[in-house]
């Protein structure tokens, strides 16, 4: 089993649409976690931090189950520049300090006029 | 404030030369992370190291890489006799040392490397 694992998509959806994301993780002793957003042979950027008690920025809302090991992103009124692959990292701090975070294959996302 | 800068952004080699790959962190940041994204994958951890130090190669290959991240000057990786397979886009990443920013990793623009 993948330590992260994502739907690879594509998602293709309508401009205004609302759509959703999901991603599991294995390894219970994760710390935190993140979506990262990546445009085609771009570096990938930070989204947003993922808690557990939900958080919001603007169009874009991620939740956290730890029980069930579960990250979700939502992206209400999607548009064309939302067009991207989001990918879906957890962290690990290390015994030395400093952090490791895997990620997931990502998952992509076409908005459509 | 620039943030981090990989060079060459675009390196093409060989099989059997080498090939060195240099980050610089952001300003302030003390740890650097190296990943290899190979086409159509995900990004996969190799090392994170501070300065003078490796603190987690847990993910690079045993044979033919190598990363260091000197006192002064980028930190570089290093790959040794290139196969075709190592062909992928490198990115690095840093983040602040202070405990609680450092969980907060910021990626450099890459290098893409193309084995011929």
């Amino acid at each position: 089993r993948k330590e992260v694992e994502q739907d690879p998509g594509p998602f293709n959806v309508p401009e205004g649409a609302t759509v959703a994301f999901n991603c599991t993780y294995s390894n219970s002793a994760s710390q935190s976690f993140f979506w990262y957003r990546q445009d085609c042979r771009k570096e990938p950027k930070l989204l947003m931090s993922v808690y557990s008690s939900g958080n919001e920025d603007g169009r874009f809302t991620a939740q956290l189950n730890r029980a069930s090991q579960y990250i979700s992103l939502l992206i209400r009124d999607s548009k064309l520049s939302d067009s991207a692959t989001y990918l879906c990292a957890v962290n690990l701090i290390l015994t030395g300090g400093g952090n490791k975070l895997t990620f997931g294959t990502g998952t992509q996302l076409k908005v459509e006029l | 404030n620039a943030g981090v800068m990989q060079n060459p952004r675009h390196l093409v080699r060989r099989r059997g030369q080498e090939a060195r790959l240099r980050c610089s962190p952001m300003k302030g940041h003390s740890h650097v992370y190296w990943y290899r994204q190979l086409p159509e994958e995900g990004l996969k951890f190799m090392v994170y190291l501070q300065k003078e130090n490796i603190i987690d190669e847990s993910g690079m290959p045993k044979e033919r890489f190598s990363a260091e991240f000197p006192k002064e000057g980028p930190s570089i990786l290093r790959i040794q006799q290139v196969v075709r397979g190592d062909s992928a886009a490198y990115f690095c990443a840093s983040s602040p040392p202070d405990f609680r920013n450092q969980e907060t990793q910021y990626f450099g623009p890459g290098t893409r490397l193309l084995v011929l």
